[in-house]
């Protein structure tokens, strides 16, 4: 079975731009979740996704986005970009109801806003 | 609200010493704890999880035992190789909920 991927690896954006990162689910799962890692720091949720819909939302400001698709794939788009966003943005998939223990976690893209 | 407090780093050891990382938690319900390791460049790798008191978590020599008394989840090794060099994260989960608190990670380098 495939794992989780995440795309771009790594990519540089300037302060006010936007940002699409994509992630597609390991095989099987249903679920989406987006974490940020600053540096130096532990992930925190941002959001999860299931069924398309939002399913719970960390402390993150609107600007930041998801997207779930039929096939389970997902998208973060953060708007406005800033310098502390700046981090290494994890996705992780799940099959809804056998959280916490069947996370599978990709490699992440790093973003740097310059 | 749910939290996770573990050790500062950076902690250096040589190899075939013991390993302590202490992790201590706060939660409003009944936890879930693991580990999680991420090697450079790469992403969060389940280590070993606990998922009631008094459980012992254990993987690749890596051992943590679930202590409700003391909010506890230290993650120990008796004897380090230079490939568990990486950074350690304590994390904890609530029954029925879709996210992980973590720690703010501790990095472990072993020298030959």
């Amino acid at each position: 079975e495939t794992g989780v991927t995440q795309s771009p690896t790594h990519l540089i954006k300037t302060r006010g731009q936007q940002v699409t990162l994509r992630c597609s689910s390991q095989s099987g799962h249903n679920t989406v979740s987006w974490y940020q890692q600053a540096l130096g720091q532990g992930p925190q949720f941002i959001f999860q996704y299931y069924r398309e819909e939002e399913n719970g939302r960390g402390n993150f400001p609107p600007r930041f986005s998801g997207l779930q698709f039929p096939n389970y794939s997902s998208e973060l788009n953060v708007n406005a970009l800033e310098l502390d966003d700046s981090a290494l943005y994890l996705c992780a998939s799940s099959t809804l109801g056998t959280e916490p223990y069947g996370y599978t976690f990709g490699s992440g893209t790093r973003l740097t806003v310059v | 609200g749910d939290s996770v407090t573990q050790m500062e780093g950076p902690v250096t050891l040589s190899e075939e010493a013991f390993l302590t990382i202490n992790c201590t938690y706060t939660a409003t319900g009944y936890p879930s704890l693991f580990w999680y390791v991420q090697y450079p460049g790469e992403g969060l790798q389940l280590l070993l999880k606990a998922t009631k008191a008094d459980d012992k978590g254990s993987n690749k020599g890596f051992e943590a035992t679930y202590r409700k008394e003391t909010t506890s989840f230290h993650l120990e090794k008796g004897s380090v190789q230079v490939s568990d060099s990486a950074v350690y994260f304590c994390a904890l989960s609530e029954l029925g909920g879709n996210q992980f608190y973590f720690g703010t990670g501790t990095s472990l380098t072993v020298i030959p």
